[in-house]
């Protein structure tokens, strides 16, 4: 079993849509957790970062956070087709991240 | 923000060569580390750079393979030795800054090997 799991899609909407992005973890050591934004040839560019249980909201972003299930979500609200993309989730522990396998997401106009 | 770059961007070697991939950052960070992204896959963290001392390396990497240097604390090179055409992937790096849980990654090296 791997330590973080992450459908990879592809996930298709439409412009305007709410995108759902889940993963869920099984190491409980975990102790922040991360959504990265990788567009195609580039590097993963940090989205959210959030540490505790609970919503962390930062514009049309909002990471959800829930330890007691060891899953975690990322919501984009009225998703642009800028949004296109592959989001990755990541858990930390002793500096080291464990990432999710990456969700290619694309927004139609 | 701090700028991560990475030279080169992009190559195409030979089997049986080397290719040494250069990471500079413009202010000191505390960490560095190295991943791979193998096509259509996720990252996985090759070794953690040392400042000074051997770099730390993660099961499945070592460092015959993967030679890593850190001489200070902007500065990091990845080496991909003997190289095959299942070494063709994108190396990053990334850095973390003092006081800061936050990883940060530069741009990539684009490697193909035929």
């Amino acid at each position: 079993q791997k330590e973080v799991e992450q459908d990879p899609g592809p996930l298709s909407v439409p412009e305007g849509a709410i995108v759902s992005l889940n993963c869920t973890y099984s190491n409980s050591a975990f102790q922040y957790f991360m959504w990265y934004r990788q567009y195609s040839r580039k590097g993963p560019e940090l989205l959210m970062y959030t540490y505790s249980s609970g919503n962390k909201e930062d514009g049309r972003f909002t990471a959800q956070v829930d330890k007691s299930s060891k899953y975690i979500s990322l919501f984009i609200r009225d998703s642009q087709p800028s949004d296109s993309a592959t989001y990755l989730c990541a858990m930390f522990n002793d500096y080291k991240l464990s990432f999710g396998a990456g969700t290619t997401v694309t927004v139609r106009a | 923000s701090a700028v991560i770059s990475q030279k080169p961007s992009r190559d195409i070697c030979q089997r049986g060569t080397s290719l040494t991939i250069q990471c500079q950052v413009d202010s000191q960070v505390t960490m560095m580390f190295w991943y791979r992204q193998q096509p259509g896959q996720s990252l996985t963290l090759i070794a953690t750079a040392n400042q000074g001392s051997e770099a730390t390396y993660e099961s499945g990497f070592v460092i015959d393979k993967f030679p890593i240097s850190r001489p200070n604390l902007t500065f990091s090179t990845l080496t991909v030795s003997n190289m095959s055409p299942e070494d063709s992937s994108i190396y990053l790096c990334s850095v973390v800054w003092s006081g800061s849980n936050e990883q940060f990654f530069g741009p990539g090296t684009r490697l193909t090997v035929l």
